[in-house]
Formats: structure tokens, C-alpha cells, sequence
């Protein structure tokens, strides 16, 4: 399954846009790339899921280029509540997939 | 919104003790995983479960075990908990066959062995 990579962490201001990159050079074909979003003593959660081109949601939205090698979170106007820490999957659609978290990305959004 | 449940919320044992974290969820999910996570660190995974007597190691070697009796239950035991077990448990599921596989978390357990 495809490696991801993605920054340990990342610092910004309420009210601007965060984006978070994830790199995953040996995507497949059937495989999909997942956000999840965890806060602290609390299980990871969805934010969003996609294949190719933009995908939006009413929490952020999800870039892939066409090579799909590597993907863009985009959390619009940030507030003090979006301090979490947020994980790349790619996804293998069926089968015996197993999901696996690397350590994913801080964000501490400041006042 | 996701239906998994898991109890206690929080735990302080001491060394020695049998302890069992319950993990339920109301979706139909066949698919169950328990992760073991420290403070600022990556989730591992210690057990999964493709369905009713189905149960299998994962990657983090775990001295605790599990059951699948029924769908909608995944127990994690510790036999003889020790400081070295003191961690967060998440439990987690999804629908087989769904094709893209979202996972619905619990909220964990935070366990502490003295």
C-alpha cells in the first residue's frame, strides 16, 4: 500500500486558510486518499474522502492532481477549534485493506 | 452520526489485574480494530476483526486478546495489566465491501496500570 508523507506540524492564525499536503508517490489505481481529523483524548474522524480533481465538503476541501501523487487538505478560514491533529490514508477499496495511521499533521491554530 | 461505543471512558488499575475494555457498535459493521495509541504518537494496530469468529494480531505485538461473538461487540482483555499497557485504546469499524472504507472511532479508552 502507498507510503504517505506529510509535515509533523504546522502553525497558523484564525481566520486564514490552512492547507496540509500529503505525498503518496505509489498510489494505485483502486486506491482512494481519507482525511481524518483527531483531537486530543479523542478517536480519529472523518473529514473527507476523494479520487481525482477537488472534492468539497461543508468542513474543507480535498485537491489531487492528475498524477495523484499527492494531495492538498484545504480547511478555509481557520478558528481556534480546528487544533487537532489531521492524518492522510490512502485507502484500497475492498479486499483485505487494513488501515494504517502514520503520525499525521499538529495544527495549532493561534488567536 | 457514528454509533461506537466505548467504556470505561477512563481507567486506573493496578499492576496485576484482569481488565476487559468493551467496545460496541450499532451499525452493522463487520469490519472492527482496536488501536493502541501513545501521547503525540502514530496509531498501532493490535487487533481486527473481518466478522463473527474472526480475529487477528496486528502489526504492534499486544500481549491483550479479543472476541467477536456477536457483530456488534469487539472486548480487548488484558490477563495481568503492567505500567507498560498504560495508553490510549481506540476501537474502530467500518462495512466490508462498502469500496472506500470510512472508519467510525470510538472516543478511546485511556488506561493507567500502577
Amino acid at each position: 500500500l502507498a507510503k504517505t508523507t506529510q509535515p509533523i506540524s504546522m502553525d497558523s492564525y484564525e481566520g486564514q486558510e490552512v492547507n496540509i499536503t500529503c505525498s503518496h508517490n505509489n498510489i494505485a489505481t483502486n486506491d482512494y486518499i481519507t482525511w481524518y481529523q483527531q483531537f486530543p483524548s479523542q478517536g480519529p474522524r472523518f473529514i473527507i474522502q476523494g479520487y481525482k480533481t477537488k472534492v468539497t465538503n461543508e468542513v474543507a476541501s480535498l485537491f489531487i492532481p492528475a498524477d495523484r501523487k499527492s494531495s492538498t487538505l484545504s480547511l478555509p478560514r481557520v478558528s481556534l477549534s480546528d487544533t487537532a491533529v489531521y492524518y492522510c490514508l490512502v485507502v484500497r477499496t475492498g479486499g483485505s485493506y487494513i488501515p494504517t495511521f502514520g503520525r499525521g499533521t499538529s495544527l495549532i491554530v493561534h488567536p | 452520526e457514528a454509533d461506537i461505543y466505548q467504556t470505561p471512558r477512563y481507567l486506573v488499575i493496578g499492576t496485576g489485574k484482569k481488565i476487559t475494555l468493551e467496545c460496541s457498535q450499532t451499525m452493522g459493521h463487520d469490519k472492527m480494530y482496536w488501536y493502541q495509541q501513545d501521547p503525540g504518537m502514530e496509531l498501532h494496530l493490535i487487533h481486527y476483526s473481518y466478522g463473527v469468529n474472526s480475529t487477528e494480531k496486528g502489526d504492534l505485538s499486544s500481549e491483550s486478546t479479543v472476541s467477536r461473538i456477536r457483530t456488534e461487540h469487539f472486548p480487548l482483555t488484558l490477563e495481568s495489566a503492567r505500567p507498560s499497557h498504560t495508553s490510549q485504546y481506540l476501537c474502530a469499524s467500518t462495512a466490508a465491501g462498502t469500496g472506500k472504507e470510512k472508519l467510525f472511532f470510538g472516543s478511546g479508552t485511556q488506561l493507567s496500570v500502577l
